[in-house]
């Protein structure tokens, strides 16, 4: 079975420092897709950034970049000048293939704190 | 503006009662999906569909019943014998082919009165 895993429950930073969010996942596949949704308390949910794992190069969105480890099956997520508006849960998703559904890990509860 | 509408925002169930949570994305989407999440449990599948007029069952389906009729439309109905309905309910869609992008709704908060 595919399982993604959060070690972290909850994490604070301060207001412009940086955090890096931990991510595991267990695959047999060779090729898939990773992601990092962000969950405000309005709910919604965001996506943050999307790695193809084929690519070997890192993926980036402005402040938000990963550090994606294949062999280690490891995909963290670093936050760079943190912000306020950054506090939220963080969810970590794999899927196998488009048109599968996301399997996700349980959750990151980020706090920004000025 | 293109996006994904669920309606109600908050909804309440009776004892016994089912209910249908509306989902429409107007992104030209082939592929759709109901999650339910619940505190510290993350998201978990419920029904997913490929195509119109055909779905299967997510991890969770028991309980719950889809259709796809139209390309643009996934309602979720929560019946009498999902005994624990409580939680957010949250629809996705995403383009067909390899690593195609979910993206989500707003969600529709079930409460049992």
């Amino acid at each position: 079975a595919q399982t993604v895993t959060q070690s972290q429950p909850e994490m604070s930073v301060q207001e412009a420092e940086t955090v890096t969010l931990s991510c595991t996942y267990d695959t047999s596949e060779n090729n898939y897709y990773l992601f990092w949704y962000k969950q405000p308390p309005s709910r919604q949910m965001i996506l943050v950034i999307r790695q193809e794992a084929y690519k070997q190069q890192n993926a980036t969105e402005n402040r938000f970049s990963v550090n994606f480890q294949k062999a280690a099956k490891s995909f963290s997520l670093k936050i760079s000048d943190s912000q306020l508006g950054d506090t939220a849960m963080y969810f970590c998703a794999f899927t196998p293939s488009g048109n599968t559904p996301l399997v996700f890990g349980k959750g990151t509860r980020l706090s920004v704190i000025a | 503006d293109g996006g994904i509408t669920q309606s109600p925002k908050y909804l309440f169930r009776k004892e016994g009662q089912n209910v249908t949570l509306s989902c429409e994305q107007n992104l030209n989407h082939d592929a759709m999906y109901w999650y339910r999440q619940d505190p510290g449990q993350g998201l978990r599948l419920i029904y997913y569909s490929q195509i119109v007029n055909d779905f299967q069952k997510g991890d969770i389906a028991e309980g719950y019943s889809v259709s796809r009729e139209k390309k643009e439309s996934f309602p979720l109905t929560v019946t009498s014998a999902q005994k624990n309905p409580t939680a957010f309910y949250l629809c996705a869609s995403s383009v067909s082919g390899p690593g195609g992008t979910q993206y989500f709704g707003p969600g529709t908060r079930l409460l049992v009165l």
